[in-house]
C-alpha cells in the first residue's frame, strides 16, 4: 500500500462545469475525510465517512457538491456548476477510526482551477 | 465561535537554533490535540499528537507541550536544520472525539543556514 492516493493531481475547467474528483485511501482504514485548502490557509473540513456512511458534512459544502464512498473503500467528490471560487487544493486523508492515535495519512490533492 | 491561531504567519530562524511555534484555541475542550508538517504543494503530514492530560510529548528534535488551562500547545523543533522549513499546522478535534479535525492556519518556518 503506497498511502492515500489522489487523481486528478491537477484540473482546469471552466466555469460551469462539473468535475468530479477521487480517492483511494489505505485498505484498513475504515475512514475517510475530505478537505480544502487555499493559499495562506488551513485545511478546512468538508466531509467525512466511516465505511461507507457519510457522517458529518460541514456547512462549506454547498449543495453543488456532492460526496460519495461507496462500499467503503474509495471515494469521490463531485463539484456541480464550478465557480471561481471553488478554485482550491481539494485533500483526502484516511485514517484508522477517528485517527486519534496515528493521525491522518493525506493524498497530495487535487489542485481545481477555474477560469 | 471556536478558533484555533497559530501565532504567526512566518517564522524565520538561524540553523542550530531552536524554534518555537505556537498554537492557541478559545471555545474548546479538545482530548487530543495534533501538529502536522506541510510542504509546498503537498498533504499535510502527521508529526505528533499530545492529549488533555499530558503534559509533553517529545519525538526526536520535536517537543509539543499542551496547556489547558491556558488553551496553547507550543511545538518546538530543536538544533533546527534547513530541511525543517515547512509550514506547521496544528489541528483539533472540533466536538466529541471522533469527530473531524480542524486545522489551524499554519506557521510557515524558514531556517537559514
Amino acid at each position: 500500500d503506497t498511502g492515500v492516493s489522489q487523481d486528478p493531481r491537477h484540473k482546469i475547467t471552466k466555469r460551469g462545469q462539473n468535475v468530479t474528483f477521487r480517492c483511494d485511501p489505505i485498505s484498513e482504514h475504515n475512514r475517510l475525510y475530505w478537505y480544502r485548502q487555499t493559499l495562506g490557509q488551513g485545511p478546512e473540513f468538508l466531509t467525512y465517512f466511516q465505511n461507507e456512511a457519510q457522517l458529518e458534512k460541514s456547512r462549506l459544502l454547498s449543495d453543488r457538491f456532492s460526496a460519495e464512498r461507496p462500499k467503503g473503500s474509495f471515494s469521490t467528490l463531485e463539484i456541480q456548476r464550478t465557480e471561481q471560487g471553488d478554485s482550491a487544493m481539494y485533500l483526502c486523508a484516511s485514517s484508522l477510526e477517528t485517527g486519534e492515535n496515528y493521525g491522518y495519512t493525506f493524498g497530495s490533492g487535487t489542485r481545481l482551477t477555474v477560469v | 465561535s471556536q478558533k484555533i491561531e497559530q501565532n504567526s504567519e512566518a517564522l524565520n530562524i538561524q540553523e542550530g537554533k531552536t524554534a518555537t511555534l505556537t498554537c492557541n484555541y478559545t471555545n474548546y475542550s479538545p482530548a487530543y490535540l495534533q501538529w502536522y508538517r506541510q510542504d509546498p504543494g503537498r498533504g499535510p503530514v502527521f508529526l505528533l499528537l499530545i492529549r488533555e492530560n499530558e503534559k509533553e510529548k517529545r519525538k526526536e528534535r520535536l517537543k509539543v507541550t499542551f496547556d489547558t488551562t491556558l488553551k496553547q500547545s507550543l511545538f518546538h523543533i530543536t538544533a533546527s536544520q534547513p530541511a525543517d522549513s515547512a509550514t506547521y499546522l496544528c489541528a483539533l478535534v472540533k466536538g466529541q472525539a471522533g469527530t473531524a479535525l480542524i486545522f489551524g492556519k499554519g506557521t510557515t518556518l524558514s531556517v537559514s543556514s
